[in-house]
């Protein structure tokens, strides 16, 4: 099977922009969770999805927003860039078989990194 | 916010010895993860343990759990220097607020030296 996919790998925006980054999980995997690595603040969670509703929020601004698509692939985007927003952003993908949201293994893309100039 | 704090933050070993990381959190968990990641890139699962396990292997490496300690340590036997990398500790909580959400320690950076 094919592994966790995020487009765009790199990009860089200037302060105020908005940008959207997609994720497409591994076939059969209904659970995509976003999470925002910087050096700072480490590995913080995002939001989680499943069957196309939000059903997790992190501790972030309402400028980042999510959503996720019947296929469950998923996007995430940021309104207003601001400098911190500069950061690596990870998707990662569990089964979820039952439904269930922490107790599964989660398979993480190879991020987009993204610079707010 | 952390849930909590990994130990040491940098380990620095020789090919051939064994590297041991300890990971405490502070809630209640279903389960935890360790994590690795080279340079910048994503995050590869090394491994799962239950709240309800002690003790974990696979391959190389040899996870406990001590809930009430509320700690794990991840070890790796024998290093080589493609272990070389950021090891990361991730704590999957109960019930439906935790839905998909890790949280995860600061990492210990592991340099094997060849």
């Amino acid at each position: 099977k094919a592994g966790v996919t995020q487009t765009p790998r790199y990009l860089i925006k200037t302060r105020g922009q908005q940008v959207t980054l997609s994720c497409s999980p591994i076939s059969g995997h209904r659970s995509v969770s976003w999470y925002q690595q910087t050096p700072g603040q480490g590995l913080q969670f995002l939001f989680e999805y499943f069957s196309e509703t939000q059903r997790n929020k992190g501790n972030f601004p309402g400028r980042f927003s999510g959503r996720q698509f019947s296929n469950s692939r998923s996007e995430m985007n940021v309104s207003t860039l601001e400098l911190g927003d500069s950061a690596l952003y990870l998707c990662a993908s569990s089964l979820a078989l039952s439904g269930g949201g922490g107790t599964d293994t989660q398979y993480f893309g190879p991020g987009t990194r993204l610079t707010v100039l | 916010s952390q849930q909590g704090e990994e130990d040491p933050q940098a380990l620095s070993i020789q090919e051939g010895e064994n590297a041991t990381m300890n990971c405490s959190y502070k809630t209640s968990i279903n389960n935890l993860q360790w994590y690795r990641q080279n340079s910048g890139r994503g995050l590869v699962h090394l491994i799962l343990i239950r709240s309800n396990e002690r003790e974990k292997h696979s391959g190389r490496l040899r996870v406990t759990l001590d809930t009430s300690k509320k700690s794990s340590s991840l070890l790796i036997t024998a290093s080589r220097a493609a272990d070389t990398a950021s090891y990361f500790c991730a704590t999957a909580g109960a019930g439906g607020t935790s839905y998909g959400k890790l949280t995860f320690g600061q990492g210990t950076i592991l340099t094997v030296h060849p």
